[in-house]
C-alpha cells in the first residue's frame, strides 16, 4: 500500500531560526513524485516545493529545501529563517501512479 | 503562476436544497480536474477525479448520485451537493492538472468553500 506519514501533528520555531519537517513514505513505483504544500489560515492550498524521484539532488526554493533519502523513502522539509508568514499546517504528498497520496499535515508555530 | 479559480467561498443552506460549487482554470486548459473534502484539522480526502467529457471517477465510498460532478468544459468542472444535509457540512476544495497525462506533478488548488447545511 502507498502511505505517507508525517509523525510530527505540531512543530513550533522561534522567528528567524531554522526546522525541519518530517516525512516518510511507502510506494513500489520507482518514478514518482513528492511534495510539500501550505495551507495558511485562509485555507489556500499553496505549493511549496516538488521534488521528482528521478532526480538525486535536493530541490531548493528560497528558504525552503528538502532532504531526499530515497533508499530510507524520507523526504523532510527544511525552512530557514523562519518567518511569521510561515505559519501554517504543511502537507507532504506523493503521486505514485497518477494517485496523490497525503499526509495528516504538521501545523507549524512560529514563535516571534 | 496558474490560477484555478472556486466559487463561492462561503455557502450556508437549509437541509435538502442542493449546492453547486464551481472550480475553473483561468489560464490553462484542464484535462483533469480533482476534488477533495477537508474536514477541520485534517488533510485532503479525495472524493472524485474528473475528466473533460467523461463521467467522473469516484472514491470509494463517495455517493455519486449525492455528490454530482460535471467538467462540460476544458476550464470548468462543477461539484453539485444535492439534498444537502447537516452531515455534508465542510471544506470542499478542487485542483486543476496542468499537466497533459493528467498527472499530479502541475496541480494548481482553488480556494475551497466552505459549505454549512443548517
Amino acid at each position: 500500500a502507498q502511505t505517507v506519514t508525517q509523525s510530527q501533528p505540531e512543530m513550533s520555531v522561534q522567528e528567524a531560526e531554522t526546522v525541519t519537517l518530517s516525512c516518510t513514505y511507502d510506494t513500489s513505483e520507482s518514478d514518482y513524485y513528492l511534495f510539500w504544500y501550505k495551507q495558511p489560515p485562509s485555507r489556500q492550498m499553496i505549493l511549496v516545493i516538488r521534488q521528482e524521484a528521478y532526480k538525486q539532488q535536493n530541490a531548493t526554493e528560497n528558504r525552503f529545501s528538502v532532504n531526499f533519502q530515497k533508499a530510507a523513502k524520507s523526504f523532510s522539509l527544511k525552512i530557514s529563517d523562519s518567518q511569521l508568514g510561515d505559519a501554517a499546517m504543511y502537507f507532504c504528498a506523493m503521486d505514485s501512479n497518477y494517485q496523490l497520496i497525503w499526509g495528516a499535515g504538521t501545523k507549524l508555530i512560529i514563535k516571534p | 503562476g496558474a490560477v484555478v479559480s472556486q466559487h463561492p467561498s462561503r455557502v450556508i443552506c437549509k437541509s435538502g436544497t442542493s449546492v453547486k460549487i464551481e472550480c475553473r482554470s483561468l489560464d490553462f486548459q484542464a484535462t483533469t480536474m480533482f476534488w477533495y473534502r477537508q474536514f477541520p484539522k485534517k488533510s485532503l480526502m479525495l472524493m472524485a477525479t474528473s475528466n473533460e467529457g467523461s463521467k467522473a471517477t469516484y472514491e470509494q465510498g463517495v455517493e455519486k448520485d449525492k455528490f454530482l460532478i460535471n467538467h462540460a468544459s476544458l476550464t470548468l468542472s462543477t461539484l453539485t451537493v444535492t439534498s444537502a444535509h447537516p452531515e455534508d457540512s465542510s471544506f470542499y476544495i478542487c485542483s486543476a492538472s496542468r499537466a497533459s497525462r493528467g498527472t499530479n506533478e502541475k496541480l494548481f488548488f482553488g480556494s475551497g468553500t466552505q459549505l454549512s447545511v443548517l
